[in-house]
């Protein structure tokens, strides 16, 4: 069980919007800034957004990021073939000493 | 920025495992390596993080008493120690760089990964 909530899978034909949510509690995503990571099949995870709703170089303006509250949000637009890949929400919890946590990752699928 | 794992390593229930993590492109002991593992078709896990410079770290709690990171400076290579492996660890171990970022609010945290190394395949069997 992720301390972080994620829909274990979202879709999209190409062209549309998808958002993908991540839902936490006061310690963590309340509290602290959320990253996103891309995971291809295969292939290490990538940062894809940072900060909430900073993009590092070389990522897509499709991509963005938002927080409020205790919930975060991965939007894509311009849904593209290539974007299909696991998606985990990530930040740091306060409790116990401190530590990184993660959701259990969305598995987007461009149909 | 890059890091590279070391290889594929087989271990029998019981042992130990060292997995390296050489880093370049950076200073490497400006930025902590974190390490996270995940497991055949399974979500990424935190195991904890070393800061290169100061030595110190900070484990899960569940892998307290038995994962250990250390770093050789001379080198830029951080290392993760796990022992008293079972099944259960066989998963992809990943090293990763994080940056601390500014953030506003009362004890606000901004920390992040990039990059990531290419992950090492551990295999627990007997």
């Amino acid at each position: 069980q992720s301390v972080l909530t994620q829909p274990p899978s979202a879709s999209g034909t190409p062209g549309q919007r998808v958002t993908i949510s991540c839902s936490g509690s006061r310690s963590n995503i309340g509290t602290n800034t959320v990253n996103w990571y891309q995971q291809l099949p295969g292939t290490a995870p990538k940062l894809l957004i940072y900060s909430s709703n900073q993009r590092p170089s070389g990522v897509p303006e499709r991509f963005s990021g938002s927080k409020s509250g205790t919930s975060a949000s991965l939007a894509i637009s311009g849904l593209r073939s290539e974007d299909e890949a696991q998606y985990y929400c990530a930040t740091w919890d306060d409790s116990l000493n401190g530590h990184v946590v993660f959701g259990g990752g969305t598995k987007l699928t461009v149909l | 920025a890059q890091l590279v794992q070391s290889g594929s390593e087989v271990k029998k229930p019981g042992a130990s495992v060292k997995v390296s993590c050489k880093a370049s492109g950076y200073t490497f002991t400006d930025h902590d390596i974190n390490w996270v593992r995940q497991a055949t078709g399974q979500g990424l896990e935190w195991m904890g993080w070393m800061n290169p410079k100061r030595g110190n770290t900070g484990y899960a709690q569940r892998f307290q008493g038995r994962v250990t990171m250390t770093r050789d400076t001379s080198i830029s290579t951080a290392y993760m120690e796990l022992s008293s492996l079972t099944s259960e660890d066989s998963a992809v171990y990943y090293c990763a760089r994080a940056t601390l970022g500014d953030c506003s609010g009362d004890n606000c945290y901004s920390y992040w990964f990039d990059p990531w190394g290419q992950g090492t395949l551990v295999t627990v069997s007997s």
